[in-house]
């Protein structure tokens, strides 16, 4: 099993220019989350998929979107990225909301 | 709203030291406590969790953490420390009826020789 899998692992943007970041897991997992990490700051939680189907904002989701594609996949895109979106994404599921979360590896942005 | 405290950003220890992370929560109830490891460049790696029951968890690694209710803590151990161990901690809570983890700013462990 891959686990967790995030494509791609560095992204470099200009200001105003839009992406999608891809998230899958083969764990059969409900619930997928997307979260920014940046530091001394922990991670915050950007909008989250508690079922297929669902989304929902987290702490952080001006700027965002995402799309739960189907049972295993959940994109988040940035219409047009500013600086402030700098930072290292990460992508977790769990097999619901209540069980604990697996990480991929991130991806690292970075907006010029 | 539920917090997450870990006071220390950076500790260093020696290779064979004990070692102990601290990390508070602020929530009315017993929350779901967890603890993940960050090497650099990774993704985060869930050393243990504590849900309910015996409030002294084992994880991988030879880590462990005591849940202490009336402290409102969850503090990591490891009685000898391996430099392998080197990284960045992370605790994290989930509140009993909720569905969103909260997590510490993070406490970044050194190891020396």
């Amino acid at each position: 099993n891959a686990g967790v899998t995030q494509t791609p692992k560095f992204q470099v943007l200009k200001t105003g220019q839009s992406m999608t970041l891809q998230c899958a897991q083969d764990m059969n997992h409900n619930s997928m989350y997307w979260y920014r990490q940046d530091p001394g700051m922990g991670l915050r939680l950007i909008y989250y998929s508690a079922s297929e189907g669902t989304t929902d904002k987290g702490e952080v989701p001006n700027g965002y979107n995402v799309s739960r594609l189907n049972k295993r996949e959940f994109s988040l895109r940035l219409e047009s990225a500013a600086p402030s979106q700098t930072s290292v994404y990460f992508c977790a599921s769990s097999v619901s909301a209540a069980y604990e979360q697996y990480f991929g590896p991130g991806t690292r942005l970075t907006v010029t | 709203a539920q917090s997450v405290t870990q006071p220390d950003i950076h500790i260093t220890v020696s290779e064979g030291a004990s070692l102990e992370l601290r990390c508070n929560y602020s929530y009315g109830a017993t929350p779901y406590l967890f603890w993940y490891v960050q090497s650099p460049g990774q993704g985060l790696q869930l050393l243990l969790k504590y849900f309910s029951g015996d409030t002294l968890v084992q994880g991988i690694k030879g880590f462990e953490a005591e849940f202490k209710r009336s402290q409102s803590s969850f503090n990591l151990r490891k009685p000898s420390v391996h430099w392998s161990d080197a990284a960045e901690y992370f605790c994290a809570v989930r509140t009993r009826y909720g569905n969103k983890l909260v997590f510490g700013a993070g406490t970044i462990l050194r190891v020396k020789s």
